[in-house]
């Protein structure tokens, strides 16, 4: 059974760096598209972008100019940079895996980042 | 960027009763390229049905999808009290991928 699981700082200053990384076990992490997916307090879903096993990212366009994806496979991990941070990004972030880079089938639990200073 | 608009904000219905939630695009969701999820309070979001009908294995098949181009509905036949949570439509015909607001199905 493929598991997914957030880390990274809970708490980010306005215009620092959000960093997040998520640790895949139970599964390759090979041929999948490796995604991560956003949720403001009381509000609805917003996709972040993702990346491909091998490297290649899309990225949301309202959000391409301040994210980066990487992906670790010798670490099963896969990561998320989010630089300039204001309030309107907290939010828990969930990472999960997707097929073909479409519907996404495997989630992480969720880790709530708060912008605040 | 095509945008996803859930209907009914809120659903109150009581278990027993037949559940239909409607995801309309500003635009055509090319080869029916529509998924649909439900997220319980403190949960991540669950797969439920993925190329406007087809079911995920291991979805109930109380669960079943429908619609092309700009209308998709999902419907619930009998409602069970674990139904009761919020949906959300995806879809993933075109880059950015983007999800409707979320449909809450509450006990009435």
């Amino acid at each position: 059974q493929v598991q997914l699981q957030e880390s990274g700082p809970g708490l980010v200053k306005p215009s620092e760096t959000l960093s997040l990384t998520c640790t895949v076990s139970g599964g390759s992490m090979s041929s999948f598209f490796w995604g991560w997916i956003r949720q403001p307090p009381g509000k609805g879903l917003e996709w972040i972008g993702y990346i491909y096993y091998s490297g290649s990212p899309n990225y949301n366009p309202s959000l391409r100019s301040r994210v980066t994806m990487s992906v670790a496979t010798s670490n099963n991990q896969f990561s998320l940079r989010l630089t300039s941070v204001t309030t309107a990004d907290t939010a828990v972030y969930y990472c999960a895996r997707s097929e073909w880079g479409s519907v996404y089938d495997y989630w992480g639990q969720g880790i709530l980042v708060t912008v605040s200073s | 960027e095509i945008v996803l608009m859930q209907s009914p904000g809120t659903l109150s219905l009581s278990p027993g009763e037949r559940a239909t939630l409607s995801c309309r695009a500003s635009q055509s969701v090319s080869s029916s390229y529509l998924a649909w999820y439900q997220q319980k309070p403190g949960q991540a979001p669950r797969l439920l049905i993925y190329g406007a009908s087809s079911r995920v294995t291991g979805i109930p098949d109380r669960f079943s999808g429908s619609g092309s181009g700009t209308d998709f509905t999902l419907t619930i036949s009998t409602l069970e009290p674990e139904d009761f949570a919020v949906y959300y439509c995806q879809q993933y015909g075109s880059s950015p991928l983007t999800f409707g607001q979320g449909t809450r199905l509450e006990i009435k």
